[in-house]
C-alpha cells in the first residue's frame, strides 16, 4: 500500500522558516517524480513545486519562486519542501504526492496523495 | 500560465440525476487534463486522467471528454457518495495548474 506521511508543519511568525518532509512507502520511491500541493483554508488546490525522479529537473510556482526549495533523498525515501521569508499567504495544508508515470515528470497526474501537514502563518 | 476555468462554481442536483462540470484552458492542452474528487475533510483522489481514462477503481458512472480547451466530467447517476469537489488539473506544462473546483451537494 502507498503511504505518504508528511510532517513539519506548525505554527510560525511572518518572515520565519520551515522545513517539511514527507516519507513515503509501498512503492520505488527513486522512480517517480513528487510534488507539494497546497491548499488554504476554504480554498482550492495549488500545486507548490515539483521535481523529477533523479532530481534533475525542479519546478516551482511563481507564488513561491525564490522562497521555497524542494529536495528529496531517494536514500531515505524522504521529500522536503524547505520554506523561507514566510508570509500570511502561506498558510496551507501543504500535500506530499506522487505521480502516477515512473521516471516521468511530463503528462502524469497525481496518482496518490498524503494526508498534509498544516502550516500556519502568523505573529 | 495556463488557466483553467472550472463551471458551475456549486451544484445541487439530486440521487441518480445526471451532472456535468465543464472545464475550460486559457490554451489548447491536448488531452492533458486530470480530474480529481475531494471528499470533505479527505485528500484528492484522482478519478481521470488524459482527459477521458478512468483511473482503476474508479466507478464507471464518472466520465471524462474533451481536447483542446474544453473538457468535462460527467456523473452518470448521482451518489450520495459523490458529494465533493472536483477540480480539474492540467498536465500540459509547468507550473501545474488547477481549476477554482465545482462543489457538488445532494439535494
Amino acid at each position: 500500500e502507498v503511504q505518504l506521511v508528511e510532517s513539519g508543519g506548525g505554527l510560525v511568525q511572518p518572515g520565519r522558516s520551515l522545513r517539511l518532509s514527507c516519507v513515503v512507502s509501498g512503492f520505488t520511491f527513486g522512480n517517480y517524480a513528487m510534488y507539494w500541493v497546497r491548499q488554504a483554508p476554504g480554498k482550492g488546490l495549488e500545486w507548490v513545486s515539483g521535481i523529477s525522479w533523479n532530481s534533475d529537473t525542479i519546478g516551482y510556482a511563481d507564488s513561491v519562486k525564490g522562497r521555497f526549495t524542494i529536495s528529496r533523498d531517494n536514500t531515505e525515501n524522504s521529500l522536503f519542501l524547505q520554506m523561507h521569508s514566510l508570509r500570511a499567504e502561506d498558510t496551507a495544508l501543504y500535500y506530499c504526492a506522487k505521480v502516477g508515470d515512473p521516471g516521468s515528470y511530463y503528462y502524469t497526474p497525481i496518482e496518490s496523495w498524503g494526508q498534509g501537514t498544516l502550516v500556519t502563518v502568523s505573529s | 500560465d495556463i488557466q483553467l476555468t472550472q463551471s458551475p462554481s456549486f451544484l445541487s442536483a439530486s440521487v441518480g440525476d445526471r451532472v456535468t462540470i465543464t472545464c475550460r484552458a486559457s490554451q489548447g492542452i491536448n488531452s492533458y487534463l486530470a480530474w480529481y474528487q475531494q471528499r470533505p475533510g479527505k485528500a484528492p483522489k484522482l478519478l481521470i486522467y488524459g482527459a477521458s481514462t478512468l483511473q482503476s477503481g474508479v466507478p464507471s458512472r464518472f466520465s471524462g471528454s474533451g481536447s483542446g480547451t474544453e473538457f468535462t466530467l460527467t456523473i452518470s447517476s448521482l451518489q450520495p457518495g459523490d458529494l465533493a469537489t472536483y477540480y480539474c488539473q492540467q498536465l500540459h506544462s509547468y507550473p501545474r495548474t488547477f481549476g477554482q473546483g465545482t462543489k457538488v451537494e445532494i439535494k
